[in-house]
């Protein structure tokens, strides 16, 4: 089955820099992509998705790249806020296992005012 | 709309019992997905229904079943409850469960077993 390794565990950073969470996995069927964000108590919250037929997709201060050929996908995140300090975690799906997610570890971002 | 929702938001129970949780998934979503949540595992798939059939199962023990009814709402069941079953079980909703298919999640129920 699909294994999706997730780097790293924790980050800390200060407000304004940039963050880089990234994921590696292992099953070439994969095609789907998504990032999820968890806030202390709260449920996950998709923040950005990408599918196999795309390289780079970005949504104001997030982006996510695929690199297909190496099979791992990061998540950048621009000009950090406080309020982006949450688990990110990365997931990868394929067609024919319906929506099912295999999930990364999480990683623990705090962005220091 | 409203978003997903789970009952109860916690629970406790002892070694041996069973339980059983509930999910409501958005209104027109037709696939209901559970995933439980630990420390030590993290989020790990545990089964999908779409139109009252399980389509899909991870690889948890069979003490673990669910059903969907036929407004789409989940219940999922844990018998013979273990400590290790301690967890958040969270369901996640999507309309019908394709590949790349976005999910929304419900905030969870938190199960102690004691």
């Amino acid at each position: 089955g699909e294994n999706v390794e997730q780097h790293p565990s924790t980050l800390s950073v200060q407000e304004g820099d940039s963050a880089v969470i990234k994921c590696t996995y292992s099953d070439s069927a994969s095609n789907y992509f998504p990032w999820y964000k968890q806030e202390l108590g709260k449920r996950p919250q998709l923040i950005i998705d990408i599918r196999s037929n795309v390289g780079e997709k970005k949504d104001q201060r997030i982006a996510v790249t695929l690199n297909k050929t190496a099979k791992h996908f990061s998540l950048h995140i621009t000009e950090t806020q406080p309020e982006d300090s949450a688990v990110y975690f990365c997931a990868a799906s394929n067609d024919n296992a319906g929506n099912m997610l295999t999930f990364g570890g999480g990683t623990r971002l705090m962005v220091k005012p | 709309k409203a978003g997903v929702t789970q009952t109860p938001r916690y629970l406790i129970k002892t070694r041996g019992q069973q339980v059983t949780l509930s999910c409501s998934p958005i209104s027109g979503h037709r696939s209901v997905s559970w995933y439980q949540q630990t420390p030590g595992q993290g989020l790990q798939f545990l089964f999908e229904y779409f139109s009252e059939t399980q389509r899909n199962k991870g690889n948890f023990p069979g003490r673990f079943s669910g059903r969907q009814f036929s407004n789409s709402r989940s219940e999922m069941n844990v018998s013979t409850l273990e400590l290790g079953d301690s967890a958040l079980y969270l369901c996640a909703s999507s309309l019908s469960g394709l590949g790349g298919e976005t999910q929304y999640f419900g905030p969870g129920t938190r199960l102690l077993v004691l």
